[in-house]
């Protein structure tokens, strides 16, 4: 069965970086666009970007452009989803989510808090 | 940017009765290659990831109660719970994956009355 874990939840300051991880398994990696999107508290669905596993191409929302950072490792079927410069803005709910069109599959979520 | 616009912005239904919840696109998400509508609806439970429940626009997802229907063509659209039940409170949004970047409406809360 498909399965997508996240890393888990994050408290960063204003400023800093953060990496979530999302490792995938029960299907080919490299056969799915994975998307990330966030949510922030009590807020609607944000789409933020995707990268093509295969080719580990990039396409990023123009919000985040310049602040976000999507890679993945296929040895390990992960994906990655960096976000630098980091304000209380970004306190959200992040998802990776497989591509079959639509988003099929979603992973369980990563809760990153900004706080000083 | 396709902006995707959902209507009411919540709704409270009595049990057993129909909810209906609209979504309009700000440009047709019809592909003229595969003649299909880029268009999905998803569920959301607190504390949960989304879940989709329809693509294509009118495709229910395998497992996904047949009460749950979609319809609509172009820019507008609609997700109808035929009987509504008490599992089937929470917030649903449309996306659009017609191009990039992809889109949701801004949801809509579904409560018992």
């Amino acid at each position: 069965q498909v399965q997508m874990v996240q890393s888990g939840t994050e408290v960063k300051k204003p400023g800093a970086s953060v990496k979530v991880s999302c490792k995938t398994s029960g299907y080919t990696f490299m056969d799915y666009h994975m998307h990330w999107v966030r949510q922030a508290p009590g807020q609607g669905l944000e789409w933020m970007g995707r990268i093509f596993p295969d080719s580990g191409g990039t396409y990023y929302a123009q919000k985040f452009q310049g602040r976000i950072t999507l890679t993945r490792d296929t040895s390990i079927t992960t994906a990655y989803m960096e976000l630098s410069g980091l304000t209380s803005d970004d306190t959200a709910v992040y998802y990776c989510v497989r591509e079959k069109w639509y988003y099929d599959y979603w992973g369980q979520g990563t809760l990153v808090t900004v706080s000083s | 940017d396709i902006v995707m616009t959902q209507s009411p912005d919540s709704l409270a239904v009595s049990l057993g009765e129909r909810a209906t919840i609209n979504c309009k696109s700000s440009q047709s998400v019809l592909s003229n290659s595969n003649k299909k509508n880029h268009l999905a609806w998803y569920q959301q439970k607190p504390g949960q990831p989304p879940k989709v429940l329809i693509h294509w626009a009118s495709t229910r997802e395998a497992g996904v109660p047949d009460r749950f229907s979609g319809s609509g063509s172009g820019t507008d659209f609609s997700l109808t719970i035929s009987s509504l039940q008490a599992e089937d409170v929470a917030v649903y949004y449309c996306q659009q994956y017609y191009n990039s970047p992809r889109t949701f409406g801004q949801g809509t809360k579904v409560e018992i009355k």
